[in-house]
């Protein structure tokens, strides 16, 4: 039982450049979200997505699309990075009542 | 809206002092969930505790013990006997009912045990 997968764990990005974080989960969840962490911010929530087909914007989406075309995935994607977005990005998804909240081990991020 | 406050941004401790970490929330909700998670150096999220708003029962698990206390909005964290392993960034967070079911988290206290 894998839980939450994140594919990269690591990835520099010169500024400009796009790429998508990929998030996979295998506990049927119906909900499961997209956090950056930064030094002394806390978690801070990008996108969510409510169910299949499903996304709405959290705390600070500006600069991230995110695609739920399936159940079990939930793409975050940067079209053009910037330094700002240098972060630690975590996945995370959760049942009905916030039940098995299982957050990804995150993806270390750095846009030079 | 929600908000998490966690006032103490470090704290520094000599092996097996007991700690206490602060959280204090804001919700007009009156279904919520309040979370704790430690995040070691490693950098993880390690769940420790999941409590609702009906429920004020302090728990306590080994060492750790949480205090919840709705006439102040607080759900503090106490380690007993310290250890060095217990270093770590500790996150609490709230999670109101139905919705979006995200986590709004505070800003999280670095603990730091020393030997």
């Amino acid at each position: 039982n894998a839980g939450v997968t994140q594919t990269p764990k690591f990835r520099v990005l010169k500024t400009g450049q796009s790429m998508t974080l990929l998030c996979a989960q295998d506990m049927n969840h119906e909900y499961m979200y997209w956090y950056r962490q930064d030094p002394g911010m806390g978690l801070r929530l990008i996108h969510y997505s409510v169910g299949e087909g499903t996304t709405a914007k959290g705390e600070v989406p500006d600069g991230y699309n995110v695609s739920r075309l399936k159940k079990q995935n939930f793409l975050l994607g940067l079209e053009s990075a910037a330094p700002s977005q240098t972060s630690v990005y975590f996945c995370a998804s959760s049942g009905e009542g916030g039940y098995g909240y299982t957050f990804g081990s995150g993806t270390r991020l750095t846009v030079v | 809206a929600q908000k998490v406050t966690q006032a103490q941004t470090e704290i520094s401790v000599v092996e097996k002092e007991d700690v206490t970490l602060d959280c204090v929330y804001e919700t007009r909700d009156t279904t919520y969930y309040l979370f704790w998670y430690k995040q070691p150096p490693s950098g993880e999220l390690v769940f420790l505790i999941r409590r609702n708003s009906f429920d004020e029962q302090n728990e306590i698990s080994g060492r750790y013990s949480w205090n919840f206390q709705k006439s102040t909005s607080s759900f503090n964290f106490t380690i007993t006997a310290s250890q060095v392993v217990d270093s770590a960034v500790y996150f609490c967070a709230l999670k109101v009912q139905g919705g979006s079911e995200k986590l709004v988290f505070g800003k999280g206290t670095k603990l730091t045990v020393n030997p």
